[in-house]
């Protein structure tokens, strides 16, 4: 089967650093990506990494680990809005993402 | 980046009619679109891939007969619940990518929240 692992829930407080790890185990991989969803919203993408390594897009960072079968989510100076779900998806085939449980990320005053 | 529109946002509807949901891309043509299914605090679960002017390819568990996928052009595939029952109640959104490239990015329509009385 296939199967994408994340923490369920995760708390800081505003302007700290937090990780989301993602563990993945799918019969295909191209790459890794990164969404963010507000409640009763759509996904919106973050990142993407098709290669080991650190992948870095403003306040978010992205890792990959293929051998690992890992990756993680760095988000840098929190802010309230970046309370939200966060999901990673792999890219298993053409155009075909599968989703993570998702991490619901709480940010605090 | 590329715009996905979906339509209907909100759709209420009688147990045991059926509701359709649009998703286009608008300024961009796609081959292939996502159908996925959220239910509350959870994941977004593939339910299916639809293919221009061919027969969707449904995940495992997922009625092909009971969800309905037509993908008649480049910018335009319909999701239809048939015969809805409360437990079909949930968020449903697609997706697409760009045509002729490994895209890494997928594009997501509004999400369609339907709910069955």
């Amino acid at each position: 089967g296939q199967s994408l692992e994340q923490p369920s829930e995760v708390t800081a407080v505003e302007g700290a650093i937090v990780q989301i790890n993602c563990t993945y185990q799918t019969s295909g991989f191209y790459g890794l990506s990164w969404y963010q969803q507000h409640d009763g919203g759509a996904p919106t993408f973050l990142s993407y990494n098709g290669l080991d390594g650190l992948e870095e897009t403003g306040r978010f960072s992205s890792f990959l680990s293929r051998s690992d079968s890992y990756g993680y989510l760095l988000l840098q100076e929190l802010q309230m809005k970046d309370s939200a779900s966060y999901f990673c998806a792999v890219l298993s085939g053409t155009y075909k993402y599968i989703f993570g449980t998702g991490t619901r990320l709480k940010v605090l005053a | 980046g590329a715009v996905v529109s979906q339509h209907p946002s909100r759709v209420i509807c009688k147990s045991g009619t059926s509701v359709k949901i649009e998703c286009r891309s608008l300024d961009f043509q796609a081959t292939t679109m996502f159908w996925y299914r959220q239910f509350p605090k959870q994941s977004l679960m593939l339910m299916a891939t639809s293919n221009e002017g061919s027969k969707a390819t449904y995940e495992q568990g997922v009625e092909k007969d009971k969800f309905l996928i037509n993908h008649a052009s480049l910018t335009l595939s319909t999701l239809t619940v048939t015969s809805a029952h409360p437990e079909d109640s949930s968020f449903y959104i697609c997706s697409a990518s760009r045509q002729g490239v490994m895209n890494t990015e997928a594009f997501f329509g509004q999400g369609t929240r339907l709910t069955v009385v």
